[in-house]
């Protein structure tokens, strides 16, 4: 079974600082995707990431997919309080059909 | 808004019980998805359909079944409830069958079994 690992689990973070978050998942996958969860409710996609060397933007977020190391980051550049939430990244099983979660990062920013 | 939709958004029943859950996905998606979600589990895939048909299942228990209809809309099944059966349940839908098209998901059913 295709593991998802994301690191922190926790993240408390001050305004302006910046910080990455980082996604490992195990088996060969080339495409992954990234989440938000705000406290009590549904997911909210932030990004597609297709293809090795892939990197998307918005705003204060950037993502990156490195496909040969297996991992994914997810930066944040000076954080500010409406980033605080709950983030995933998922991948997607070889047939295509299954999507597995990483464990999810909270983060809190701190004014 | 993503444009899914479940009901009901909040279910409370007996351990033992069985309840449907009812997703509609957005205007032209033809795969829905069905996760949990559990303090303790973490986001976990149930099952996939598409225009009808299942099409991949993952952590599904057998008390639990799903299907999908003509009209595309598809029902979660829950039956022999037990409390560890608490927790958010959520569908997403997308485009196509693969994993090449973003999931939209919808506001999610909050199950408390008692």
């Amino acid at each position: 079974e295709l593991k998802v690992e994301q690191n922190p689990l926790f993240l408390s973070m001050q305004e302006g600082k910046n910080y990455t978050i980082y996604c490992n998942y195990s088996t060969t996958s080339d495409r992954l995707y990234w989440y938000r969860q705000d406290p009590g409710k549904s997911l909210e996609s932030l990004f597609v990431l297709l293809s090795n060397g892939a990197v998307k933007q918005e705003g204060r977020l950037m993502a990156s997919l490195d496909t040969k190391a297996r991992l994914s980051t997810l930066h944040i550049t000076a954080a500010v309080h409406d980033l605080s939430a709950t983030y995933f990244c998922a991948v997607v099983s070889r047939t295509g059909n299954q999507f597995y979660f990483g464990t999810g990062t909270s983060l809190t920013v701190i004014p | 808004d993503s444009g899914v939709t479940q009901t009901p958004k909040h279910l409370i029943t007996a351990t033992g019980q069985r309840v449907t859950l009812r997703c509609s996905p957005r205007s032209g998606d033809l795969s829905v998805y069905w996760y949990q979600q559990s303090l303790d589990q973490g986001l976990q895939f149930l099952i996939q359909y598409y225009n009808g048909e299942e099409r991949a299942k993952g952590n599904i228990l057998e008390r639990f079944s799903a299907q999908q209809f003509p009209d595309l809309h598809s029902e979660l099944n829950l039956s022999s409830l037990e409390l560890g059966d608490s927790a958010l349940y959520f569908c997403a839908s997308s485009v196509v069958a693969s994993g090449r098209n973003e999931q939209f998901f919808g506001p999610g059913t909050r199950l408390t079994v008692l």
